[in-house]
This record gives structure tokens, sequence and C-alpha cells, in this order.
């Protein structure tokens, strides 16, 4: 079985500062690995994935992600944060044999103080 | 954009009643899923459906709820006798063929809040 770590639940940023949020899984099979965003009072959207192919995936709203194998990371960044992506941020994974279906982390809120 | 929609986006009801919630998948997509959300935690795997039946499911996805595809575009969720600990909100996604079955497009979301 899968699992997702995201170690911090709140990461509070200054507005135009850099930020990355962590998260780590735990799979004995490859995994797909992505990133979601839940602003407040409202669903779920994807902001990049992680399929296959180059490491470096790039998504929505300047975010960008790098798969490591190694270190079964996949931490998301962003150079310069605004008000805006103030938010909760979740890390998930699924894999292509076993459960297909996504198994979430705890979610990290991202807090952008002006 | 294609999206999923859920109905309704809010439910309120009394203890042990049956509470029906609605999706409206993506029309080209196969994979239908159900999540839900308890207040201030994780996001939680329900149910998994493909070719009109359960292809997976949790622990949380007893014998109190069901899924059915009714017609070619309606996924519905059923919580039979609801209790105050399915207060949560639940999201519906759907997912298409092959790699991209991986790739969940979510709806955005029914609140239920049981009483």
């Amino acid at each position: 079985a899968q699992s997702v770590t995201q170690l911090d639940s709140q990461v509070p940023v200054f507005e135009e500062a850099p930020v990355e949020l962590r998260c780590n899984y735990s799979s004995s099979v490859s995994v797909y690995l992505f990133w979601y965003v839940q602003y407040p009072n409202q669903g779920l959207q994807l902001l990049l994935k992680y399929l296959s192919g180059s490491t470096l995936v790039k998504g929505i709203n300047g975010f960008e992600a790098e798969f490591n194998k190694s270190q079964t990371s996949f931490h998301l960044r962003k150079p310069s944060v605004h008000i805006s992506d103030t938010a909760e941020y979740f890390c998930a994974v699924s894999t292509y044999t076993g459960r297909r279906a996504l198994t979430f982390g705890s979610g990290t809120r991202l807090q952008v103080q002006p | 954009e294609p999206e999923v929609t859920q109905t309704p986006s809010h439910q309120v009801t009394q203890m042990g009643q049956e509470v029906i919630l609605r999706c409206v998948p993506i029309s080209n997509h196969l994979y239908f899923y159900w999540y839900r959300q308890i207040l201030g935690q994780k996001v939680e795997f329900l149910v998994s459906f493909y070719n009109n039946e359960i292809s997976e499911k949790s622990e949380i996805f007893d014998d109190q709820f069901s899924v059915e595809r009714p017609d070619g575009s309606n996924f519905t969720l059923k919580i039979r006798s609801t209790k105050l600990e399915d207060s949560a909100m639940y999201f519906c996604a759907s997912s298409e063929r092959g790699q991209g079955a991986n790739v969940l497009t979510f709806g955005a979301g029914s609140r239920l809040t049981v009483l």
C-alpha cells in the first residue's frame, strides 16, 4: 500500500518570497504523483502531475515540482508567491498496478502574508 | 473546459435519514470515484467504479454506502442511514482511460451536514 507524508501542516510566507512545500511518499511499486490545490470553500484543482519523463514538472500558476526517486520526494516550489496562492495544498500518489485511486497526504496550508 | 458537476452543493439531514449525492462526470471519462473530507482533515478515498461495477473500495465504504450509475450520465452515492460522523464534504471525481486514468478531475463537492 502507498502512503503520502506532508510534514508541514502550515507554511506562513511573505508575498513575493519563494516557497517549498514538502511531500514524501512510500510505495512498493512505481508511482504517479500529483499536487492538488484547494482554495477556501472550493473543490480540488489539479496543480501539476508526474506520470513519466522529465522529473521536473511545471504546473499552473507558476508552480513546479521535482520527482526524486531516490529520496521518494515530490516537493512543490514557487519562486515568488502571491496573496492569491493562499490555500490548502495536497500531495497525492497513485500506482498503475494495485490501488489506482489517489492516496492523499494530510495537506499543507500555505498562508501568504503581505 | 469540461468539468465534474455535483448536486446538491449543501445538504442538511437528520441522523438516520437516507441521502443521495449526485454527480455528472466528464462525458468521455470511464472511471468514477467518491472521496470525502471531514472538516479540517485529509481527503479520503471511498470507492472507485468502472464498467458498471465497484473496482475498489476503502474500509470506510461499509454497507451503509452504495454507488450507482443509473443512466449514461449520472453517478450517485447513497448513504442509507446517516450518522453524525458522516458529516463531511463529499467529492466526486472522474478520469479517462489509459495513463489518463490516474489523472482525476474533481467536482466542487457536496457538503453533508448530519444533525
